[in-house]
């Protein structure tokens, strides 16, 4: 039973305009979520993070979006950029818990294009 | 800093076999997790040491899957006797022992198992 879900295996964005990446969850224990950012033949990347008590996180381009009551993330890319094209994971991780108890989804794969 | 090192990239073996993946963890972290990613499962934890000390295996699969970690610099993954299914990408990531440190993933070890 996945307890993190990204629904869509890929998504295809032209440059320039907004990448928008979705994660749902099911356990309403987890309070810290996050995104990594994965090339080919690369190991995953830490991104942005986000804590329950906040709604939203914003670093440069990249902004995460947190809606308790939905159990829904997003991760917001603007402007899209060709650099961009990776494979993005969703993670979650409960009160108390730590890295160690961090669930993955299963990743979206983004293409930009030029 | 070179960040987390894994050695072989690729490794190609027989069913049957003996198979060690390695590992040298980011210099200072002191927290060090071994992931297995497969299109079916995802990113999958197998095991996390603190401090050199195995917290949770509970993720290994089968008691032909063991984990050492002699020292805070180096970490080992073994399977034997391997098998076809255990055919994946083997990660490994450290951390500092802080729930808010994200995890720092070396590029992994493409295992194929005939």
């Amino acid at each position: 039973d996945q307890q993190v879900k990204q629904n869509s295996p890929s998504l295809s964005v032209q440059e320039g305009r907004i990448s928008i990446l979705n994660c749902d969850y099911t356990n309403s224990m987890f309070d810290y979520f996050l995104w990594y950012k994965k090339y080919p033949a690369e190991g995953p990347t830490f991104l942005i993070s986000i804590s329950s008590i906040k709604d939203k996180n914003e670093d440069g381009r990249f902004t995460v979006f947190l809606n308790k009551s939905a159990k829904h993330l997003s991760l917001h890319i603007v402007p899209s950029q060709p650099g961009d094209s990776a494979v993005y994971f969703c993670a979650a991780m409960g009160y108390g818990g730590s890295q160690g108890n961090l669930i993955f989804g299963k990743g979206t794969k983004l293409s930009v294009k030029p | 800093d070179a960040g987390v090192i894994q050695s072989p990239r690729h490794e190609v073996t027989e069913m049957g076999q003996e198979v060690t993946l390695r590992c040298k963890p980011i210099s200072g972290h002191n927290s060090l997790f071994w992931y297995r990613q497969t299109m079916m499962r995802g990113l999958e934890l197998l095991i996390y040491f603190n401090n050199n000390v195995p917290i949770d295996d509970s993720g290994m699969p089968e008691d032909r899957f063991s984990a050492k970690m002699p020292n805070a610099s180096f970490s080992t993954l073994k399977i034997q006797p391997s098998e076809p299914r255990d055919s994946a990408v083997y990660f490994c990531a450290s951390s500092l022992r802080d729930r808010g440190s994200p995890l720092h993933f070396g590029n992994g070890t493409r295992l194929t198992v005939t």
